[in-house]
């Protein structure tokens, strides 16, 4: 089956720098990465996906990037604020039409003021 | 409307009760899906609804019984639980057969087992 790895497990960083959480995966076959945020006590909440025919994805400060070669997907934040403190999750579909998600073990994510 | 909603928010039982969890979504969704998270962990996948028809069983223990009783309600029925159960119950909800869509998760319901 899919297995997903996620690094770095912690990452602080100053207001306003830029932040980048990467992953890898083992499924040649799996076709659609989402990236969850998960604020403490709060649901997993969809910031981003993309799709294996796409390479990168933007939507404001936030862009993914895929490369299916490589099979390691990752998350660049830029212009951090403080409410982007979060734990994010990377996830990767088995291919098996029932969006199977296999997630990655989480990164903790500190933007000091 | 745009979320998936779970009850009871918290619940405590001991290991000899019977309980149960509800979760729901009016986005015409066909997929449900109820996780179990533990702290400082990813969610972990239980069981996979499609059409109301109980897809994938990740090999949970039958304490723990999933229903579905139409495509918007999902439930998850406890009994004789054990105190490593404890943990945040995860609902989502998505389209499937569609080349992989987006989850939504439900608030959660964190469950302590004493």
């Amino acid at each position: 089956g899919e297995n997903v790895e996620q690094h770095p497990s912690t990452l602080s960083v100053q207001e306003g720098d830029s932040a980048v959480i990467k992953c890898t995966y083992s499924d040649s076959a799996s076709n659609y990465f989402p990236w969850y945020k998960q604020e403490l006590g709060k649901r997993p909440q969809l910031i981003i996906d993309i799709r294996s025919n796409v390479g990168e994805k933007k939507d404001q400060r936030i862009a993914v990037t895929l490369n299916k070669t490589a099979k390691h997907f990752s998350l660049h934040i830029t212009e951090t604020q403080p409410e982007d403190s979060a734990v994010y999750f990377c996830a990767a579909s088995e291919n098996t039409g029932f969006q199977k998600l296999v997630f990655g073990t989480g990164t903790r994510l500190l933007v000091s003021p | 409307d745009t979320e998936v909603t779970q009850t009871p928010k918290h619940l405590v039982m001991g290991m000899t009760n019977k309980k149960s969890l509800k979760c729901e979504q009016h986005m015409g969704h066909r997929a449900m899906y109820w996780y179990k998270q533990k702290a400082k962990k990813p969610p972990e996948l239980m069981f996979v609804y499609s059409y109301e028809k109980l897809s994938i069983n990740e090999s949970v223990p039958s304490r723990f019984s999933p229903e579905c009783p139409n495509s918007s309600l999902l439930n998850l029925h406890l009994h004789a639980l054990q105190p490593e159960d404890s943990a945040l119950y995860l609902c989502a909800s998505g389209s499937p057969g569609q080349g992989a869509d987006t989850q939504y998760f439900g608030p959660g319901t964190r469950l302590t087992v004493l």
